[in-house]
């Protein structure tokens, strides 16, 4: 099956500092990534959709110049959590997909902001 | 907007025995129904999925059946194993719309040896 790098697995910063979350798609190529966020027994939230080589979507709400994406080629996007505080602790999943629906998902980034 | 509900929350059962979650959606043009399993800390993974031109669908222990009428669908988990435990979420899309999903909430099931 397709599969779906994320890095890192987990990371722990300081508040007001940026973090870099790159996601990949490994044996195939991505022509959409989605980014969610997922809080401690709830579904997931989509923060936003991106196509390869243009700007992201970002879903109502989501800040997009706190939480920039950069999807740079058919196989690679980036969610950086620009001054990242408290509250953005949390599960980050990105997600890979061919336009025909299916979504592969990465294995989740765990985020804490002291 | 599209709009998907998920029940039970809560599943407990014991080994063997099968395992029925169901979901409705509101948007008549969602035509693509995935169902995901997550375990604990870990990205979802797609398990089963079913489009709208197709009633049931069946991969061993695992089928999904769609009722375009009702605007329901439910996924189907016979002989039930521990490992089978993990949060099942339940998702609908629409080609038109990139095919981006809108989530249940998410059901736990818990399989007792």
């Amino acid at each position: 099956g397709a599969v779906v790098s994320q890095h890192p697995s987990w990371v722990i910063c300081k508040s007001g500092t940026s973090v870099k979350i790159e996601c990949r798609s490994l044996d195939f190529q991505a022509t959409t990534m989605f980014w969610y966020r997922q809080f401690p027994k709830q579904s997931l939230m989509l923060m936003a959709t991106s196509n390869e080589g243009s700007k992201a979507t970002y879903e109502q709400g989501v800040e997009k110049d706190k939480f920039l994406i950069n999807h740079a080629s058919l196989t690679l996007s980036t969610l950086t959590v620009t001054s990242a505080h408290p509250e953005d602790s949390s599960f980050y999943i990105c997600s890979g997909g061919q336009g025909t629906g299916e979504q592969f998902f990465g294995p989740g980034t765990r985020l804490t902001v002291l | 907007g599209e709009n998907v509900e998920q029940h039970p929350s809560t599943l407990s059962v014991q080994e063997g025995d099968s395992a029925v979650i169901k979901c409705t959606y509101s948007d008549s043009a969602s035509n693509y129904f995935p169902w995901y399993k997550q375990e604990l800390g870990k990205g979802p993974q797609l398990i089963i999925d079913i489009r709208s031109n197709v009633g049931e669908k069946k991969d061993q222990r695992i089928a999904v059946t769609l009722n375009k009428t009702a605007k329901h669908f439910s996924l189907h988990i016979t002989e039930t194993q521990p490992e089978d435990s993990a949060v099942y979420f339940c998702a609908a899309s629409i080609k038109g719309g990139s095919y981006i999903p809108t989530f249940g909430r998410g059901t736990s099931l818990i399989v007792h040896p």
